[in-house]
């Protein structure tokens, strides 16, 4: 079956590091997508990772094991507008997404 | 305007209406999709539009209709939905039809629907 599942719910502190995991196995892979997405908004593209790696993008990093079916999107220097929820996704035919149902974080002061 | 734009943004309907979403994007691209966002669930896909033809219907239901006139409008036709039809509808673009280096969709704000 296809199945990709990620936490439901990370909280940290303001300045903090935290790390979202995603696995997935799906019949297809045309890459690992994260999005994140305020609460009555739409999702906005963070990253995308089709070969092995870490790709880094400021503050923002996602890594991906293809043989592992493994991925992680590492959130650092946490801010309080980063409260929000984090959407894995692999990419598929035609362009589709496949989502996991997000991971809601929560960042304190 | 720029990016993908939804109208209405909210909307409710009685199980006997006909209603219908719209979807504009602004971006050149060549593919179209809608999905369905519900509490607690993963956003799921319903329908693809690619080159303004229907390549993928997720077996959704007859009760939605979509259409796709040009590469730059979506519509989902809405009749004689149930309660459970109640969700956060979110339309989306991408440019290229998928395979590996497939380009990010860019997804609009959604209609939020309630079906009384």
């Amino acid at each position: 079956g296809q199945n990709i599942d990620q936490p439901t719910e990370m909280t940290a502190t303001e300045g903090a590091i935290v790390q979202i995991n995603c696995t997935y196995q799906t019949s297809g892979f045309n890459g690992l997508f994260w999005y994140q997405q305020h609460a009555g908004e739409a999702p906005t593209f963070l990253s995308y990772n089709v070969l092995d790696g870490l790709e880094e993008k400021g503050r923002f990093s996602s890594f991906l094991s293809r043989s592992k079916g493994y991925s992680y999107l590492l959130l650092k220097e946490l801010q309080m507008k980063d409260s929000a929820s984090y959407l894995c996704a692999v990419g598929l035919s035609w362009g589709k997404l496949q989502f996991g149902a997000g991971t809601q974080v929560v960042v304190t002061p | 305007e720029t990016g993908v734009t939804q109208t209405p943004r909210h909307l409710v309907m009685g199980m006997t209406n006909k209603k219908s979403l719209k979807c504009e994007q602004h971006l050149g691209h060549n593919a179209m999709y809608w999905y369905k966002q519900s509490a607690k669930k993963p956003l799921e896909l319903m329908f693809v539009y690619s080159l303004e033809e229907r390549v993928e219907n997720n077996s959704v239901p007859s009760r939605f209709s979509p259409e796709c006139p040009n590469s730059s409008h979506l519509f989902l036709h809405l009749h004689t939905l149930q309660p459970e039809d109640s969700a956060l509808y979110l339309c989306a673009s991408s440019q290229g039809t998928g395979g590996p280096g497939q380009t990010e969709a860019f997804f609009g704000q959604g209609t939020r629907l309630t079906v009384v």
